[in-house]
């Protein structure tokens, strides 16, 4: 199974801020790799498909970017509804996996 | 709106069988694979199975394999997992969620899960 790990484990961060994420994989997923965001008790959201493809509706302070197998999701400039844990996934090879996520909190 | 709704969560003691049900709207349900994906409380999340747009493709994980099987009923834009022998380790929250193609796994890589349920707690005592 492919393995994934994200940095950091959590941050905190203010509106206004640039924030950024890393997802590492075992081994190389080409540019397979997606981005959820997810807040409590609300359904999980895709943000970025194809390493840097901006999900349909989804606003472009987000963004995605790959170099070999490091994957970044940033986001340009928080805002109050930011404030959630971020998931990084492959989808090169099943099991399909997901990174142990990101929480993103205020400051 | 493109919209899943879970159900049939609930108490049970370990070894016995559940049924989830997620109910489709708003989008064309037989074009797309659909997929179970849970979070297990205080964890991250897992996929758990998927299905083709016509049943035609199944996979799993191997820790439920031989006891959860996925289903759909196009005719009526549902997708199914019954889950027998359930173990406390399969406590979890269950989501279904909609493949943004048709089958559950696309070689291409191109697979992502682009519409999700708010999920339904399975909660399995010893």
């Amino acid at each position: 199974d492919i393995q994934m790990t994200q940095s950091p484990s959590s941050l905190s961060a203010s509106v206004g801020d640039r924030v950024t994420i890393t997802c590492q994989t075992s081994q190389t997923i080409e540019y397979y790799l997606n981005w959820y965001q997810h807040k409590p008790g609300k359904a999980p959201r895709l943000l970025i498909y194809a390493a840097s493809r901006l999900q349909r509706g989804v606003p472009s302070r987000f963004s995605g970017s790959e170099s070999g197998t490091e994957f970044t999701l940033t986001i340009s400039s928080l805002q109050p509804e930011d404030f959630a844990i971020y998931y990084c996934q492959q989808s090169y090879s099943t099991p399909f996996t997901f990174g142990p996520g990101t929480k993103v909190d205020v400051k | 709106e493109a919209q899943l709704v879970d159900s049939g969560g609930g108490l049970v003691q370990a070894g016995r069988s559940l049924r989830l049900s997620c109910a489709a709207s708003g989008f064309t349900f037989d074009d797309y694979a659909m997929h179970w994906v849970r979070q297990a409380p205080g964890k991250g999340l897992e996929w758990v199975a998927g299905i083709s747009y016509d049943s035609g493709g199944l996979g799993y994980v191997d820790s439920v394999k031989g006891r959860f099987t996925i289903s759909r009923d196009n005719a009526k834009n549902s997708v199914f997992l019954q889950m027998n022998s359930l173990r406390v380790e399969d406590t979890a929250l269950y989501f279904c969620a909609k493949d943004s193609g048709p089958y559950w796994y696309d070689e291409s890589g191109s697979d992502s899960f682009d519409i999700w349920g708010q999920g339904t707690t399975v909660t399995v005592s010893a």
